[in-house]
């Protein structure tokens, strides 16, 4: 079935490194993919979102990449700080599904001091 | 605006009983999804209502599990007859327009089942 594909499932990098995080997706007709962030017991929130007509996006330190031949899309934090130690999962409206946001599995990330 | 808001935080149930998960979505959001998150998971899609209509519950088992949103009042999520298995965070997130026009989600802040 439709599905999307996250990795690496942890990441741990020092504090003032780049992280990325990388997700697959099945369905070709696919147009709108964000990226959560969820800290522990809380709530996913949403950090950034690309839409299929373009290639690139940036806000401050984070940027996503999207790379619709390939069907992937990646998600790049710069000057990691020890706050953006989360778990991000990224997502991608799968139209094939029925128009509903399907989730990758997540990346815990931690920055290290 | 009040965010989405999910009570309660915290539900403690016994095998056998009845759950009941509520959920308001922002002012002005007429679409509400679910979705269960298993410990070190992701967040599985359940259902999608608008007001008074069951949009897509593709992701919902077929029993036990039910799902409402009525005209005036929250969306309910209710789980019958639980089982140790149904015990997840279960988030609510809304919407102001269908998912084809690519509308944000904003997530509440889940409610925490526990069965004993």
């Amino acid at each position: 079935g439709e599905n999307v594909e996250q990795h690496p499932s942890t990441l741990s990098v020092q504090e003032g490194d780049s992280a990325v995080i990388k997700c697959t997706y099945s369905d070709s007709a696919s147009n709108y993919f964000p990226w959560y962030k969820q800290e522990l017991g809380k709530r996913p929130q949403l950090i950034i979102d690309i839409r299929s007509n373009v290639g690139e996006k940036k806000d401050q330190r984070i940027a996503v990449t999207l790379n619709k031949t390939a069907k992937h899309f990646s998600l790049h934090i710069t000057e990691t700080q020890p706050e953006d130690s989360a778990v991000y999962f990224c997502a991608a409206l799968l139209t094939g599904g029925g128009n509903k946001l399907t989730f990758g599995t997540g990346t815990q990330l931690k920055v290290e001091l | 605006n009040a965010g989405v808001m999910q009570n309660p935080r915290h539900l403690v149930r016994r095998r056998g009983q009845e759950a009941r998960l509520r959920c308001s979505p922002m002012k002005g959001h007429s679409h509400v999804y679910w979705y269960r998150q298993l410990p070190e998971e992701g967040l599985k899609f359940m259902v999608y209502l608008q007001k008074e209509n069951i949009i897509d519950e593709s992701g919902m088992p077929k029993e036990r599990f039910s799902a409402e949103f009525p005209k005036e009042g929250p969306s309910i999520l209710r789980i019958q007859q639980v089982v140790r298995g149904d015990s997840a965070a279960y988030f609510c997130a809304s919407s102001p327009r269908p998912p084809s026009l690519n509308e944000k989600l904003f997530f509440g802040s889940g409610t925490q089942l526990s069965v004993l």
